[in-house]
């Protein structure tokens, strides 16, 4: 029973170096979410997905990319990291409830990266 | 621009104590209200609110929904120890959703 699964959970990088976070849910759920965390901030959306090979950008989508191949994964991208891109990440997931999107969401248990 | 707003952004009450939580909303396209806990992790969900006026109820904590007024309070009695965590408010329009920052409440002993 995984859920929504993140991976890695921690990483430390370098500025401009590259990395991917992966999000995985077995729910067979429409909706991809990426947010991300900061002290005092809540939760600010990055990037969001309705569906396989669609993705909109959310509140703060500069300096980041997604990509939604599969239906159940949803990647998060960051080409040239920069310290202000430090921070955790979320993934969820939320189903469409014939037409009515008022579902609960169901989180990952967030990926905690540094950039130096 | 969509807002939602929680208020107080921290608090902290002793053990027994009740507390109230507010979350104030402006958002084009209104469709739910959630309420999530947050402790070391991942949110956790708490209630989602979709009619007014109509109070949802889990052990100590209840929380309503006032869609003229455009708020939610979270209501938690008897406060515990394992209440203290960031609780979140969220309201979703289509499919974004917006999130308040968070109260911040701690109990202590």
């Amino acid at each position: 029973n995984a859920g929504v699964t993140q991976t890695p959970k921690f990483r430390v990088l370098k500025t401009g170096q590259s990395m991917t976070l992966l999000c995985a849910q077995d729910m067979n759920h429409e909706y991809m979410y990426w947010y991300r965390q900061d002290p005092g901030m809540g939760l600010r959306l990055i990037h969001y997905s309705v569906g396989e090979g669609t993705t909109a950008k959310g509140e703060v989508p500069d300096g980041y990319n997604v990509s939604r191949l599969k239906k159940q994964n949803f990647l998060l991208g960051l080409e040239s990291a920069a310290p202000s891109q430090t921070s955790v990440y979320f993934c969820a997931s939320r189903a469409n409830l014939a037409g009515v999107t008022t579902g609960e969401l169901f989180f990952g248990e967030g990926s905690r990266l540094t950039v130096l | 621009e969509d807002k939602v707003v929680q208020s107080p952004l921290s608090l902290v009450v002793h053990e027994g104590d009740t507390v109230t939580l507010n979350c104030s909303y402006e958002v084009t396209n209104f469709r739910s209200l959630l309420w999530y806990k947050q402790e070391k992790k991942a949110p956790t969900f708490l209630f989602m609110l979709t009619s007014s006026g109509i109070e949802k109820k889990s052990g100590r904590l209840s929380s309503i929904l006032d869609k003229k007024e455009l708020f939610s309070i979270l209501n938690i009695t008897a406060t515990q120890t394992g209440d203290s965590a960031i609780y979140l408010c969220a309201v979703v329009k289509g499919t974004p959703l917006v999130f308040g920052k968070g109260t911040r409440l701690s109990v202590i002993a």
